[in-house]
């Protein structure tokens, strides 16, 4: 158990589907990155909170993600009229200012856009 | 822009070393790291090593980098069935910066 939960672990939805995930780092985690992997794949970087400020996203990310963090906890990722290509797991990952060697991912979860 | 690329796969007797390589492409990478990945579960890290570094040996696991040439390997000594796993090397501009990762090595252990 790495401490970083993700809500849920897997998700059916049909393309065209609003879908909403949730991350839950630990507390002591300032810093909280979104991954996308596809199979046969490494994680991709989408977008990087450090407390409630988003700092950077990536060009993968497009107009139908958007990801917050409200009060620099947990953060959500929606994905507005999912696509089949927008199945992947999504991972979380969460570590302590100056730290990658203490940051931790989470299970992640799985999308399915049928 | 910033890669790393690794073989796809790599099957070793069960006993024997396994070395993993990678490249990557971003020399001002100074945070190079090593994960695994088992069957359903998540993202684990084995072991990193900063960029002064050419070597760092942790129990059955030695971290090789040259650095001239953008070339990270993992050598896992005696190799067992609970090695079997994918292997992802991955780099960092600093400790903090976002982490870039490969495709990943499946590591398949034969008896």
């Amino acid at each position: 158990d790495t401490g970083v939960s993700q809500d849920p672990r897997h998700k059916i939805t049909k393309r065209g589907q609003n879908v909403t995930f949730r991350c839950d780092p630990i507390s002591e985690h300032n810093r909280l990155y979104w991954y996308r992997q596809t199979l046969g794949q490494g994680p991709e970087f989408l977008t990087y909170f450090q407390n409630e400020a988003q700092l950077e996203k990536s060009r993968l990310l497009s107009d139908r993600f958007s990801a917050e963090r409200p009060k620099g906890s947990f953060s959500t990722l929606e994905i507005q009229r999912t696509e089949q290509g927008d199945s992947a797991m999504y991972l979380c990952f969460g570590g302590k200012q100056g730290g990658n060697t203490e940051a931790f991912f989470g299970q992640g979860t799985r999308l399915t856009v049928v | 822009g910033e890669d790393v690329e690794q073989s796809l796969f790599l099957s070793v007797r069960e006993g024997d070393s396994s070395v993993i390589n990678c490249t990557y492409t971003d020399s001002s990478s100074t945070y190079l790291y090593w994960y695994k990945q088992e069957p359903g579960a998540g993202l684990q890290l084995l072991t990193y090593i900063f960029s002064n570094m050419d070597m760092k040996q942790d129990q059955r696991l030695t971290v090789l980098l040259n650095k001239k040439d953008k070339h990270l390997s993992l050598r896992i000594a005696d190799t067992q069935t609970g090695d079997s796993a994918i292997y992802f090397c991955a780099s960092s501009y600093s400790s903090a910066s976002k982490i870039i990762f490969g495709s990943g090595t499946r590591l398949s252990i034969r008896p």
